[in-house]
């Protein structure tokens, strides 16, 4: 398997755009997490999902945030509007009950 | 979630073992202790995982100690590129709330 895959590597764009990061996430995997890293606040999970369900979605920052999973094979995170303060490495990880975490080598946002 | 206490960074030289302390006081009696570690841009790998036995795999070696209140991730052989932050969490395995602290940054020096 090729691992959780997370695209794109990188995205660079202006305040107040909207911006989509996509993760596909281990074959037969259950759940799928979402997380942010930055310096200040280290990685937090946003949001995740069992059989494509939204299960906890406390850690959404707000509502620009939004995240969903339309199948068992694709997720989206979306930011509209994106703020400066957005600016993070975002994560995507996927698991089995068993809940070992499998993470993707994340997303560079920067947000001018 | 129980919370951890680890070291902010540590050194081993190539090739020693490398010993990572970690305390996990307030641990419940359902919640394990998971290991991760983070090289450089790249996203968290998990490493080893146990309740209260110690584990091996092959990649490290997990040492509980019985009342459970801390443990010890031991890399036997470290090589450069365990250099990484490594960290150490514990989480009930029904919940996946996995809570991330600041870990340790293990420098492996040549």
């Amino acid at each position: 398997d090729a691992g959780v895959i997370q695209s794109p590597r990188h995205e660079v764009t202006e305040m107040g755009q909207e911006v989509t990061l996509r993760c596909k996430p281990i074959s037969g995997h259950d759940y799928l997490f979402w997380y942010r890293q930055t310096m200040m606040r280290g990685l937090e999970l946003l949001i995740y999902f069992n059989n494509n369900v939204p299960i906890d979605d406390s850690g959404m920052p707000e509502d620009r945030f939004s995240a969903k999973m339309p199948n068992a094979s694709f997720s989206t995170l979306k930011i509209q509007p994106s703020e400066p303060r957005d600016s993070a490495v975002y994560f995507c990880a996927s698991s089995l009950p068993a809940d070992t975490q499998y993470f993707g080598p994340g997303t560079r946002l920067t947000v001018l | 979630d129980a919370k951890t206490t680890q070291p902010t960074s540590m050194d081993c030289a190539e090739g020693r073992a490398a010993n990572l302390p970690c305390n996990h006081s307030t641990i419940s009696g359902n919640e394990y202790v998971y290991w991760y570690r983070q090289i450089h841009s790249q996203g968290p790998q998990y490493i080893i995982h146990g309740l209260k036995n110690n584990e091996t795999n092959e990649m490290a070696s997990l040492i509980i100690t019985e009342d459970r209140k801390s443990s010890t991730l031991i890399l036997p052989h470290a090589t450069l590129r365990d250099t990484a932050v490594y960290y150490c969490i514990v989480s009930a395995r029904i919940n996946y709330q996995l809570i991330w602290g600041a870990g340790t940054k293990l420098i492996i020096k040549p």
